[in-house]
C-alpha cells in the first residue's frame, strides 16, 4: 500500500532534549517536505526537499534541521526543542512537479515541556 | 510566493451542493491550483487540481474563473463525511525549484448539516 509514514505518532518530552521525528516514503517520490499544523494558524512549511542531498527552507525552519540521505526517507530533527515547538507535525511527498499531488502521512504530535 | 484567500467557514445542509471559493489574484500562468481538505484527526488528503480548464474527478469538480484570479471547489451532493478543512494552494511548475515552497493558510471550515 502506498504510504507516507512517520514515528512516533505522539511524544511528550522535555525542553532540551534533541529529538528526531521519522518520515519515510515507498512510492518513489523525489519531493518530501515537513509542516506544522497550530490552532488558527493551519500548516506552515517548514522544510523541503527536491531529492536527495537537497534541501531548503520553507515559512518556518528556526529550531529544525533535516537531512535527506536516501530517496524514501527525510527526518524531521529538533536539536534543543522548546515548548513553542508543541505542535502536530505533518510529512509528505510526491513526485516532482506542479501538477503532482501530495500525499501526507498521519501526523506527529509532539508536547515539550 | 503566490498565497490564496479563503472564506473561514462555510455551512451546508446534506445533499446539497457546495461551493467553496478560493481568490489567488497572484497567481503565475504556471501555477497549479490544488485543493485538499482535512478531516478531523487525519492528515490533508489531496482533492483535485487543475490549471486552466475545469477539472472534475470522483471526489469534487474545480471551476477556474477564466483570468485564473479565482478557483470554485464544488462537492455536487455534500454528506457528513465532507465536514472538514478544506484548503486551496498553488504549486509552480515554472521549473527549478518552484513546486517545492509552498503556503496553506488556514483552510475552511465547511460544515455540513444533517
Amino acid at each position: 500500500e502506498a504510504q507516507v509514514t512517520q514515528n512516533p505518532r505522539y511524544l511528550i518530552t522535555v525542553t532540551g532534549k534533541k529529538l528526531t521525528v521519522t518520515c519515510s516514503q515507498n512510492m518513489n517520490h523525489e519531493y518530501m517536505s515537513w509542516y506544522r499544523q497550530d490552532p488558527g494558524l493551519g500548516l506552515r512549511q517548514i522544510y523541503y526537499s527536491m531529492n536527495v542531498e537537497v534541501t531548503d527552507k520553507g515559512d518556518v525552519p528556526e529550531g529544525y534541521k533535516v537531512s535527506r540521505k536516501e530517496k524514501r526517507n527525510f527526518p524531521l530533527i529538533l536539536e534543543s526543542p522548546s515548548p513553542n515547538q508543541t505542535s502536530l507535525y505533518f510529512c509528505a511527498s510526491s513526485f516532482k512537479g506542479g501538477n503532482q499531488p501530495q500525499h501526507f502521512g498521519d501526523g506527529t504530535r509532539l508536547s515539550i515541556l | 510566493d503566490a498565497k490564496t484567500t479563503q472564506p473561514n467557514s462555510m455551512e451546508s445542509n446534506e445533499e446539497e451542493p457546495v461551493h467553496l471559493p478560493c481568490n489567488h489574484s497572484t497567481i503565475s500562468g504556471t501555477d497549479y491550483i490544488h485543493w485538499y481538505r482535512q478531516l478531523p484527526s487525519q492528515g490533508p488528503e489531496y482533492v483535485i487540481h487543475g490549471l486552466t480548464s475545469n477539472v472534475n474527478n470522483r471526489m469534487a469538480s474545480l471551476a477556474i474563473a477564466e483570468d485564473r484570479k479565482s478557483s470554485t471547489l464544488i462537492l455536487h451532493r455534500a454528506t457528513l463525511r465532507d465536514a472538514a478543512v478544506y484548503y486551496c494552494i498553488l504549486r509552480g511548475s515554472a521549473g527549478g525549484t518552484s513546486y517545492g515552497k509552498l503556503t496553506f493558510g488556514q483552510g475552511t471550515i465547511l460544515t455540513v448539516h444533517p
